[in-house]
C-alpha cells in the first residue's frame, strides 16, 4: 500500500506566479489535510477536505490560497500570485474514515513539497 | 485555544544512552490525543507514538515510551538505547478527540543529535 504521495517535491516560483501542489492520499483514505511548515517552525494546519468538500479551512489565508479535493484525482493546494513569504514546506496528510466514535483517525503524512519563491 | 510547547530547541545524546524530550500543552478539553512525530533530514513526518488521554497507562513502542502526566499537562518522550538513526527533529502534537477531521496542533520541535 503506497503511502501519501506529494508532487512536486521541490517547486521554484518567481513572485507573482502560481504554485500548484498535489497530494494523493493513501488508498482507502478519504480525508485530506494540508499543513505548512515555515523555517524553524512546527507544522501549522491550513485546510481539511473530504472528497468534493472543504470541511475546515480555518487555517487558510483568506486571499490567494485555495484547495480542492475532486471526486477523481489528487487534492490540489493552489497559491496564486506567490510572494516570498509563501516559501515553506507544505505537507499533506490523509486519514481513513473512522466510524467508531471512540477511535481516532491517525494522520499519515506525505514527504512534503518545498516551495521556494524567488 | 489549545497550544503545545516544546521548551528544548536542541538536545543531544550519545549512542546507547537514554534521552527525554519535553512537551507541555494547554487545553480545556478532557478528552484528546497526544502524538510524537519524527522528522529526519528527509523531512518525511513519521509517527513515533500516540497516547489517548483517557488511558492512564503510558504508551510504549519498542525503544520509545512516554511519560503522560494529565494533571500537569505534560507529555515527554523517552528514547532508550539511542541510535544514530534517531537523529531528527521531534514534534509533539495534540488533537481533540471525538470529531473526525480535527487538525493536529504541533509544537515548534526539538532537534535531537546523536553522537557515536
Amino acid at each position: 500500500n503506497a503511502g501519501v504521495m506529494q508532487n512536486p517535491r521541490h517547486l521554484v516560483r518567481r513572485r507573482g506566479q502560481e504554485a500548484r501542489l498535489r497530494c494523493s492520499p493513501m488508498k482507502g483514505h478519504s480525508h485530506v489535510y494540508w499543513y505548512r511548515q515555515l523555517p524553524e517552525e512546527g507544522l501549522k494546519f491550513m485546510v481539511y477536505l473530504q472528497k468534493e468538500n472543504i470541511i475546515d479551512e480555518s487555517g487558510m489565508p483568506k486571499e490567494r490560497f485555495s484547495a480542492e479535493f475532486p471526486k477523481e484525482g489528487p487534492s490540489i493546494l493552489r497559491i496564486q500570485q506567490v510572494v516570498r513569504g509563501d516559501s515553506a514546506a507544505y505537507f499533506c496528510a490523509s486519514s481513513p474514515v473512522i466510524l467508531d466514535y471512540k477511535r481516532t483517525d491517525t494522520q499519515y503524512f506525505g514527504p512534503g513539497t518545498r516551495l521556494t519563491v524567488l | 485555544a489549545q497550544t503545545v510547547t516544546q521548551s528544548q530547541p536542541e538536545m543531544s545524546v550519545q549512542e546507547a544512552e537514554t534521552v527525554t524530550l519535553s512537551c507541555t500543552y494547554d487545553t480545556s478539553e478532557s478528552d484528546y490525543y497526544l502524538f510524537w512525530y519524527k522528522q529526519p533530514p528527509s523531512r518525511q513526518m513519521i509517527l513515533v507514538i500516540r497516547q489517548e488521554a483517557y488511558k492512564q497507562q503510558n504508551a510504549t513502542e519498542n525503544r520509545f515510551s512516554v511519560n503522560f502526566q494529565k494533571a500537569a499537562k505534560s507529555f515527554s518522550l523517552k528514547i532508550s538505547d539511542s541510535q544514530l538513526g534517531d537523529a531528527a527533529m521531534y514534534f509533539c502534537a495534540y488533537r481533540r478527540r471525538g470529531q473526525a477531521g480535527t487538525a493536529l496542533i504541533f509544537g515548534k520541535g526539538t532537534t535531537l543529535s546523536v553522537s557515536s
